[in-house]
């Protein structure tokens, strides 16, 4: 399971410092959001998620911003690891039932 | 419980061929979800099965994709005949309720010659 690859959006860290990953959503109907991680060769990994009634949620090191406003995510990784390289993607629940990705966010974190 | 569970992990094959991919989703999920990932496209949900029922393969790119899901313990994806350009991996995810807390399997990556 590699995934989309070489023209993902990328993002590099310093081992130790706060990342944010940002995604915009297409549908203003969603009701429900899902940030998800993928590691080389591995399927989607669920991190947290987050209802449109709410707009933060918080994890273990992870926290979700929404902001229906503007149709905006966010997934913020605090104290970012090496372990935490991989590709993220939100994933929104539309009206019609169906949970759609966006195109995925490469965190390369260095130690 | 081992997870979502896909088979084969690799599989090459030559134009004209048909493919199966198989899965076994979690004990007692209730939903299964077939997902195509490709650099160019992302993840496209292709089919989902709600009790082992299809309720929507508007995703399915053509005839030569099918899907079924013979009892709740096992789906398969088929393509007949296999194309260059349906090279892929292929995910198969189950949940307890539609859209909460996908659970995916490692995937089959599907290469046509």
């Amino acid at each position: 399971g590699e995934s989309v690859g070489l023209h993902l959006p990328t993002l590099s860290v310093q081992e130790g410092d706060n990342s944010i990953i940002n995604c915009a959503y297409s549908n203003s109907a969603s009701d429900y959001f899902i940030w998800y991680k993928q590691e080389s060769g591995k399927g989607p990994q669920f991190i947290i998620d987050i209802r449109s009634n709410m707009d933060k949620r918080q994890g273990q090191r992870v926290t979700v911003l929404l902001n229906k406003t503007v149709k905006h995510l966010s997934l913020q990784i605090a104290a970012t690891q090496p372990g935490d390289s991989a590709v993220y993607f939100c994933a929104e629940r539309t009206g019609f039932q169906k949970l759609v990705f966006g195109t995925g966010t490469r965190l390369l974190v260095s130690p | 419980d081992a997870g979502v569970i896909q088979s084969p992990r690799h599989e090459v094959t030559e134009m004209g061929q048909e493919v199966t991919l198989r899965c076994k989703p979690i004990s007692g999920h209730d939903y299964l979800f077939w997902y195509r990932q490709t650099m160019m496209r992302g993840l496209e949900l292709l089919i989902y099965f709600n009790n082992n029922v299809p309720i929507d393969d508007s995703g399915m790119p053509e005839d030569r994709f099918s899907a079924k899901m013979p009892n709740a313990s096992f789906s398969t994806l088929k393509i007949q005949p296999s194309e260059p350009r349906d090279s892929a991996v292929y995910f198969c995810a189950s949940s307890l309720r539609q859209g909460y807390g996908y659970t995916f399997g490692s995937g089959t990556r599907l290469t046509v010659v």
